[in-house]
């Protein structure tokens, strides 16, 4: 069974930085492209950034250009968002995602975790 | 960037009638469009993708159409457990990959 399991999120103020880290299992992880997607409290889905299977490729939505990166470490699995320069509209639930059993460069989103909220707030 | 636009926003519907959301894309997707369903505090679920494949698992009351810039969820006899938020999302031209920004089915 696929699982994604999010951590990292939280409370920080304008300007600070969080680190969100996905846990992968169930599926060969270095054989899939992963995501960020997010969810400000009340809103709908942005997707924020992507990143290859081998991390050689990232991919970012504009207004986190520059101030998100997103990376993996295959050896554990493991997926991350390093938010720096937070903002009050980076306020959301951060989901981990993969295309699932779509073929590979299908660009959609079939497994999910269960998410992490970032709140930015002074 | 593709922006998509999703009507209408809320739409009633009485359990066992069909349901029919629209989703329009400010230029060509050709056939590279999902649907999703979101239930309050869950992540949400792939319905449909390449405009009308249904994703492992979806009851063949979930039907997808449409091409180039309009397309179209369908919900035939809705259950209980269908009354959700709908988005749709493109995945043609990316970055960035893009939602509309949901419709809504509520009861009636």
């Amino acid at each position: 069974e696929v699982q994604l399991v999010e951590s990292g999120g939280g409370l920080v103020q304008p300007g600070g930085s969080l680190r969100l880290s996905c846990s992968a299992s169930g599926f060969t992880f270095n054989t899939y492209a992963m995501n960020w997607v997010r969810q400000a409290p009340g809103k709908g889905l942005e997707w924020v950034s992507t990143i290859s299977s081998d991390g050689g490729s990232t991919y970012y939505t504009d207004s986190v250009k520059g101030r998100f990166t997103i990376s993996r470490d295959n050896s554990k699995n493991t997926l991350y968002l390093q938010m720096n320069s937070l903002r009050a509209e980076d306020t959301a639930v951060y989901y981990c995602t993969n295309r699932g059993m779509a073929a590979a460069g299908i660009r959609v989103f079939e497994c999910w975790g269960q998410g992490t909220l970032v709140t930015v707030s002074s | 960037e593709i922006v998509m636009t999703q009507s209408p926003a809320t739409l009633s519907v009485s359990p066992g009638e069909s349901a029919t959301l629209s989703c329009r894309a400010s230029q060509s997707v050709s056939s590279n469009l999902a649907w999703y369903q979101q239930k309050p505090g869950q992540a949400p679920r792939l319905l449909i993708y390449g405009a009308s494949t249904r994703a492992t698992g979806i009851p063949a009351r979930f039907s997808g159409s449409g091409s180039g810039t309009e397309f179209t969820l369908t919900i035939s006899s809705l259950q209980s457990e269908d009354f959700a938020v709908y988005y749709c999302q493109q995945y043609n031209n990316w970055p960035p990959l893009t939602f509309g920004g949901g419709t809504k089915v509520q009861i009636k």
